[in-house]
C-alpha cells in the first residue's frame, strides 16, 4: 500500500479483555516496529521483526504482550487481560532493507482501556 | 546501550523568531540521529536524519541539525517559525542497521502570531 496502514483507529475495551491490533507495512518492507506512546511520554520501543523473526522482545512490558508477523507482511500486537495501564497509542512503523533506519510510521491505533 | 534527552518538553517562540529544540544522546558505537516530527492528528514522520557523513544536516521545511560529537548533541534549528510548524517534535538515535531505534520524550513546539 502507499502507506502503513493500522487497524482499527480507535479502540476500548473492558479490563480484562485480549485486544489485537493490525499493522500492514509498506509493501516491500521487511522491517516492522511496534512503539507505544503514552500521554506526554515518549515513544516506547516495543518490539521489531526482520522478516517474520523478532530478534529483540525486550520492550514488550509483560509476558501479557505479544506480537507476530506472518508473510514478511502483516503483524498483530494482542494484549491479553487488558489493564489501565495499557491504554496509549500503539504504532507501527517500517523500514526497507537499503534504507533500515528510516522509519514511516501509522497513524497509530489509540487503546482505551475502562 | 543508547538514550536520548530532550531539554524542554515545551518550547513557545513566536513566528519569524528562531526555533532551536535541544537534544542530547547517548551511545555505545557511533550514532545514527534523526529528528521526527509528529503534526496534530497525523503520524510521525522523519524530518531529517544524521549517518555519519556531513555533521551539518538539513531537512525539510527548511529545517536544520547538526552533530556535534564533543557535547554529543544534535539540536533542531529553523532560523524563522512559521505557524506551520506547530508540532511534536521527537530526536531519535539508533545504532549502524537502524534496528531499535530509541526515541526522546519529544518536544511540543508553539508558534505564537
Amino acid at each position: 500500500g502507499a502507506g502503513v496502514s493500522q487497524s482499527p483507529s480507535n479502540k476500548v475495551t473492558e479490563k480484562g479483555k485480549d485486544v489485537e491490533l493490525r499493522c500492514d507495512p509498506i509493501s516491500g518492507h521487511t522491517a516492522l516496529y511496534w512503539y507505544r506512546q503514552s500521554l506526554g511520554q515518549g515513544l516506547e520501543f516495543l518490539i521489531y521483526f526482520q522478516g517474520n523473526s523478532a530478534p529483540d522482545k525486550s520492550g514488550l512490558p509483560s509476558d501479557r504482550f505479544s506480537a507476530e508477523r506472518t508473510g514478511e507482511s502483516v503483524s498483530t500486537l494482542t494484549i491479553q487481560r487488558t489493564q489501565q495501564e495499557d491504554s496509549a497509542v500503539y504504532l507501527c512503523a517500517s523500514s526497507r532493507d537499503r534504507e533500515l533506519e528510516k522509519l514511516f510510521f501509522g497513524s497509530g491505533t489509540q487503546l482505551s482501556v475502562l | 546501550a543508547q538514550s536520548v534527552t530532550q531539554l524542554g518538553s515545551h518550547v513557545s517562540v513566536s513566528e519569524g523568531a528562531l526555533v532551536l529544540l535541544r537534544c542530547n544522546y547517548s551511545s555505545s558505537v557511533p550514532p545514527y540521529l534523526f529528528w521526527y516530527v509528529q503534526y496534530p492528528n497525523q503520524g510521525l514522520q522523519l524530518l531529517l536524519k544524521y549517518t555519519s557523513a556531513a555533521t551539518l544536516v538539513k531537512g525539510i521545511n527548511g529545517f536544520e541539525a547538526e552533530f556535534k560529537k564533543s557535547e554529543t548533541s544534535f539540536h533542531l534549528t529553523k532560523p524563522s517559525a512559521h505557524m506551520s510548524d506547530a508540532a511534536e517534535y521527537f530526536c531519535a538515535v539508533s545504532g549502524h542497521g537502524g534496528f531499535k531505534t530509541i526515541f526522546g520524550a519529544g518536544t511540543r513546539l508553539f508558534v505564537k502570531a
